[in-house]
């Protein structure tokens, strides 16, 4: 059973860079698919960050993309996110999750999500 | 970039009801590559349908998804106490976005 759990600070203050990482158990990153990450506001919709594959083939949300950076770390079995200089709009549950396609499709396993509030 | 517009927002229905929930895109989606996902309160999306039509793994066959290019359908033929969430559409035929949702509540 493929399980996702993200981990990092729930505080990040304004200004600065958010840092979550994902560690996927039950199935080996470096066999194939891509890897996101998704973030919901409170009480709002689903926002695509960007995905990433073993291989370090990124593609990210244009509208995010100067902010951020996905990294992957195979050897861990895990993959990172950085969003930089972040503001009160970014306070949403971040969530990691696996790509059923070759490239960008949708999301079949998900982590549990952690809450990030951006906040002096 | 990809708009889809879900709707209605919100759709009051009782169990045993049927479920008709739209999603329309602000262009066609390439191969009808399209999902649609039931999230409830405090619980990460669950994946129901892929590629427009067919259903996830596990997923049972009371719900359905249809359409093509610009308009795309889910059902819910017959509501179950557990289907009343909140459901959005996702395209991955250029890049990848998200509708804004429809919630599905008891009426």
């Amino acid at each position: 059973q493929v399980q996702l759990q993200e981990s990092g600070p729930g505080l990040v203050k304004p200004s600065e860079t958010l840092s979550l990482t994902c560690a996927v158990s039950g199935y080996s990153i470096s066999s194939g698919y891509y890897w996101g990450w998704i973030r919901q506001p409170p009480g709002k919709g689903l926002e695509w960050i960007g995905s990433i594959y073993h291989s370090g083939s990124t593609y990210y949300n244009p509208s995010l993309k100067s902010r951020v950076t996905i990294s992957v770390d195979t050897s861990k079995n895990q993959f990172s996110l950085k969003l930089s200089s972040v503001t009160a709009a970014d306070t949403a549950v971040y969530y990691c999750a696996r790509d059923t396609a070759a490239v960008l499709g949708n999301f079949d396993y998900w982590g549990q999500g952690t809450l990030v509030t951006v906040s002096s | 970039e990809i708009v889809l517009t879900q709707s209605p927002a919100t759709l009051s229905l009782s169990p045993g009801e049927r479920a008709t929930l739209s999603c329309g895109a602000s262009q066609s989606v390439s191969s009808s590559y399209l999902a649609w996902y039931q999230q409830k309160p405090g619980l990460a999306p669950r994946l129901l349908i892929y590629d427009a039509s067919s259903r996830a793994t596990g997923i049972p066959d009371r719900f359905s998804g249809s359409g093509s290019g610009t308009d795309f359908t889910l059902t819910i033929s017959r509501l179950e106490p557990e289907d009343f969430a909140v459901y959005y559409c996702q395209q991955y035929g250029s890049s990848l976005t998200f509708g804004g949702g429809t919630k599905v509540e008891i009426k």
